[in-house]
């Protein structure tokens, strides 16, 4: 049970340059999510997912594409790199449940980060 | 819009100190909360979250949270800090419907010196 995984961990791109991070879960929860995370910014939502075949837009999402085609993959693009777009990526899967208490419980676990940088 | 605020920046102390973080939120309603750390070059692992019932909570490395509720407030607290310890703390909230995101708050950098 590898949880989640994220391919590449590093990469250098030039300014316009496209690329593709793929994030994996092996958990088989219906929840993944694209953040964006810069120093003294916290983590920032781009996109997410609640379900396969579906997408969502989050905080930042300008810049960027994603795509679920299968539950256990989310992918998230960049078509044409720009340097403000240097960041390092996590990529999250949850579950969300129902609590006997009303309401809904989600926990979100993250992959290891993908540090790209765009020159 | 939901926000999370961290209050400090940088925190730095020694050994066998106690800590305390604070973490408030705007979110009327029901809410989930939760403490990541990231510890250099790592990714966020989960340190403690409360979902309901008892509003003391605990994770793990000896780590504790109290929600209160009236403040609107989560703050994260050790008793005795180690050098391991070193890393950055990151607050965030939930709202505890079926919508929304998941927020997190800018994050505070723990330094502890030996």
């Amino acid at each position: 049970n590898a949880g989640v995984t994220q391919t590449p961990k590093f990469r250098v791109l030039k300014t316009g340059q496209s690329m593709t991070l793929l994030c994996a879960q092996d958990m088989n929860h219906e929840y993944m999510y694209w953040y964006r995370q810069d120093p003294g910014m916290g983590l920032r939502l781009i996109h997410y997912s609640v379900g396969e075949g579906t997408t969502a837009k989050g905080e930042v999402p300008d810049g960027y594409n994603v795509s679920r085609l299968k539950k256990q993959n989310f992918l998230l693009g960049l078509e044409s790199a720009a340097p403000s777009q240097t960041s390092v990526y996590f990529c999250a899967s949850s579950l969300q449940v129902m609590a006997t208490s009303g309401g809904y419980q989600e926990t979100q676990y993250f992959g290891p980060g993908t540090r790209l940088l765009v020159l | 819009a939901q926000s999370v605020s961290q209050h400090n920046h940088h925190v730095i102390l020694s050994e066998a100190a106690s800590l305390e973080l604070g973490c408030n939120y705007s979110y009327g309603g029901t809410v989930n909360l939760f403490w990541y750390v990231q510890y250099p070059g790592q990714h966020l692992q989960l340190l403690l979250k409360y979902f309901s019932g008892d509003p003391l909570v605990k994770g793990i490395k000896g780590f504790e949270a109290e929600f209160i509720k009236s403040k609107f407030s989560f703050n994260l607290r050790k008793p005795s800090v180690q050098w391991s310890d070193t890393a950055e703390y990151f607050c965030a909230v939930k709202g505890g419907g079926s919508q929304g995101n998941l927020i997190f708050g800018k994050g505070t950098k723990l330094s502890v010196k030996p």
